[in-house]
């Protein structure tokens, strides 16, 4: 079963636009990540947020976590078609630090 | 470092065959995990091994199964193929269980026919 849910499950923008990604989770959690998949790829990390962070920043990446609200946010600023890809959200919880990953939001970048 | 490397890349089986895959996780990574990812589910964690030993179980029926080697190599296998199994089976490894990154190999494409 899914614990995140990302929303939209798609997004369609132009090249230099900023994109942004909603995460909402059901239980407390310890971490939240965000990975990135390009079609039929495996998924690569992007960021990792921990519950008692609320916002961090990697290059044009922005996260945001809200706990009281279990929601997160990845905003991609000055997006390239090279950002086209499908990202998901992750969260684990208790003590087996497994990440249970959401359904993606599938995001196109039209040069 | 080399990432992590899934064998092979794409297989087809029918339905009632098995099916062995393979990953060979980044060097000094202790810890494999396995997910299924299908349209329809999304990414559903199967299991993971640390030193030999299944450490954590998803909601998946006993025909999928898998087991890891003393040099951290896991495998995992399915037996008596269904239609539904078609899915991307990604492996992903990490230095322990206490580490929250997760490193992905590329996948194996199943397609049972």
């Amino acid at each position: 079963s899914q614990q995140g849910e990302e929303d939209p499950q798609a997004l369609s923008i132009q090249e230099g636009e900023n994109a942004t990604m909603n995460c909402s989770y059901k239980t407390s959690i310890n971490n939240l990540q965000w990975y990135r998949q390009n079609s039929g790829r495996g998924l690569v990390h992007l960021i990792l947020i921990r519950s008692n962070e609320r916002e961090k920043h990697s290059g044009r990446l922005r996260v945001t976590l809200d706990t009281s609200k279990k929601s997160s946010s990845l905003l991609i600023t000055a997006s390239r078609a090279a950002d086209t890809a499908s990202y998901f959200c992750a969260t684990d919880s208790g003590g087996s630090y497994i990440p249970t990953f959401g359904r993606g939001t599938s995001l196109i970048v039209h040069p | 470092k080399a990432g992590v490397t899934q064998t092979p890349r794409y297989l087809i089986k029918t339905r009632g065959q098995q099916v062995t895959l393979s990953c060979s996780p980044i060097s000094g990574h202790r810890s494999v995990s396995w997910y299924q990812q299908t349209p329809g589910q999304g990414l559903q964690f199967l299991f993971e091994y640390f030193s030999e030993t299944q450490r954590n179980k998803g909601n998946f029926p006993g025909r999928f199964s898998g087991r890891q080697f003393s040099n951290s190599r896991s495998e995992m296998n399915v037996s008596t193929l269904e239609l539904g199994d078609s899915a991307l089976y990604l492996c992903a490894s990490r230095p322990g269980t206490g580490v929250e990154k997760l490193f992905f190999g590329s996948g194996t494409q199943l397609s049972v026919l």
